[in-house]
Order: C-alpha cells, then sequence, then structure tokens
C-alpha cells in the first residue's frame, strides 16, 4: 500500500453536508493526488499536489476542495455534498517527477443521501 | 472527450486461456502507459508499464504490446488463471504531469476455473 492509508473507509452523509475525507502518507513522498472512481468512468483526477501547500485542479474539481498543511496528509472536502459525488474515492502518491506509477490507497466509500 | 478508451468492458476467459485487453490514445505527447489491476475492495495496484520507445514489454505472464503509430497498446495475459480475475485499467500520462494520470473505463476480467 505504499505507506498509505485513508479515513474513513465508508461514510453515509446526508445532502448538503460538508465532508473531509483525509489521506495520510508515511513515506514524505512530495506527490499526492485524489480520484473517484464511479462505475463505466474509470478513475478521474479531483485534485492533486506537488507539495505543502502547492496543489491544482484536475479534470472533475468542481464542489470539491483540499488542503495539504503538511507533506505527509492531504485533506479532500466536499463543501456541499450532493448525491452525484456518491462515489469511491481514491488517495494516491507517486514517487516522481517524470513518469512514475501511481501508488493507491484501499479507498473510502461514500454515500451521500 | 475522453483521450484514453479501453474495450472490452468485460472479458470472460477460461483457465488456460489469453486474456487481451486494449486501449487507444489521442493525445501523441503521453508518454508513459502503465496498467493497473484492482481487486475488490482494493486500490489499483500497478501491473506493468511501457514507454513508447518500445513495443514490447513482458513480465511473467503479463504482456504489453504497445503500436504508436496506431496509437493504441494491449495488455495480453497468457495461461490466464482464476486469481487474474480482477478490474483492469489501462492509463496514460506526460513525463511533464508526473500522476496525472488518464484513464481508461476498466476491463472486468473473470477467468473460469
Amino acid at each position: 500500500d505504499a505507506g498509505i492509508t485513508q479515513s474513513p473507509r465508508h461514510k453515509v452523509t446526508e445532502t448538503g453536508t460538508p465532508v473531509t475525507l483525509r489521506c495520510h502518507q508515511t513515506e514524505n513522498h512530495r506527490y499526492m493526488y485524489w480520484y473517484r472512481q464511479d462505475p463505466g468512468h474509470g478513475l478521474r483526477l479531483i485534485h492533486y499536489s506537488y507539495g505543502v501547500k502547492d496543489t491544482d485542479k484536475g479534470e472533475v474539481s468542481d464542489g470539491y476542495s483540499v488542503s495539504r498543511s503538511k507533506t505527509e496528509d492531504f485533506l479532500l472536502t466536499l463543501e456541499s455534498a450532493t448525491s452525484s459525488q456518491t462515489s469511491v474515492y481514491f488517495c494516491a502518491i507517486s514517487t516522481g517527477p517524470g513518469n512514475s506509477p501511481l501508488h493507491f490507497g484501499n479507498g473510502t466509500r461514500l454515500t451521500v443521501t | 472527450q475522453q483521450q484514453v478508451k479501453q474495450s472490452p468492458q468485460s472479458l470472460i476467459v477460461q483457465k488456460g486461456g489469453i486474456s487481451i485487453i486494449n486501449c487507444a490514445y489521442e493525445n501523441t505527447a503521453f508518454d508513459y502507459f502503465p496498467w493497473y489491476q484492482q481487486f475488490p475492495g482494493k486500490g489499483p495496484a500497478l501491473l506493468i508499464a511501457i514507454r513508447p520507445d518500445v513495443s514490447e514489454k513482458k513480465e511473467g505472464r503479463f504482456t504489453i504490446s504497445f503500436n504508436k503509430s496506431a496509437k493504441q497498446f494491449s495488455l495480453h495475459i497468457m495461461d490466464s488463471q482464476p486469481g487474474d480475475s480482477a478490474t483492469y485499467f489501462c492509463a496514460a500520462s506526460l513525463g511533464t504531469n508526473a500522476g496525472k494520470s488518464t484513464f481508461g473505463d476498466g476491463t472486468t476480467l473473470t477467468v473460469k476455473p
């Protein structure tokens, strides 16, 4: 698992509530990513970070924000959860720079009712 | 615009047979093409990867074939085993955007005993 821990593993929340998912890594890698996985859509990049306080948007960033105040932690926040954000969320790290594979955590299954 | 198209969506193969999954990409600047394997409840894990300067890479029973002119690459699993039953994702990325991978939609492989 490349030392990646995601929490919580499962969460059910109501529409309109804020939700924060946490990704913690133990190996001090600079590059961290949040992807969402939906049936028929593969994995889509939400946000990514190249270091502390250095974050940027991916292809499906609307409704999400991120923060990275420490190298080891990358937080994903759903500002006001909607049913369309029901998904499995994966955090990943890359040993980069250059082309390096992604190492994923085991995901957080989020259900928005 | 989907930049990486993967087929088939699902595949059933008999034990000992060959499994073939295909991907096509659009962006000719992509320079890293990994395949990931995902088991239920787990994050994707790197299986094998190729760069466009080679046409084939083999690791054990797994082979990537790469056709740069056709902008296609495929995963071949020889002597498929029930333990290979999983979801497989192809991906493509740019070296200048470490880890910002574009994924195919995934192929669910079932190997029947």
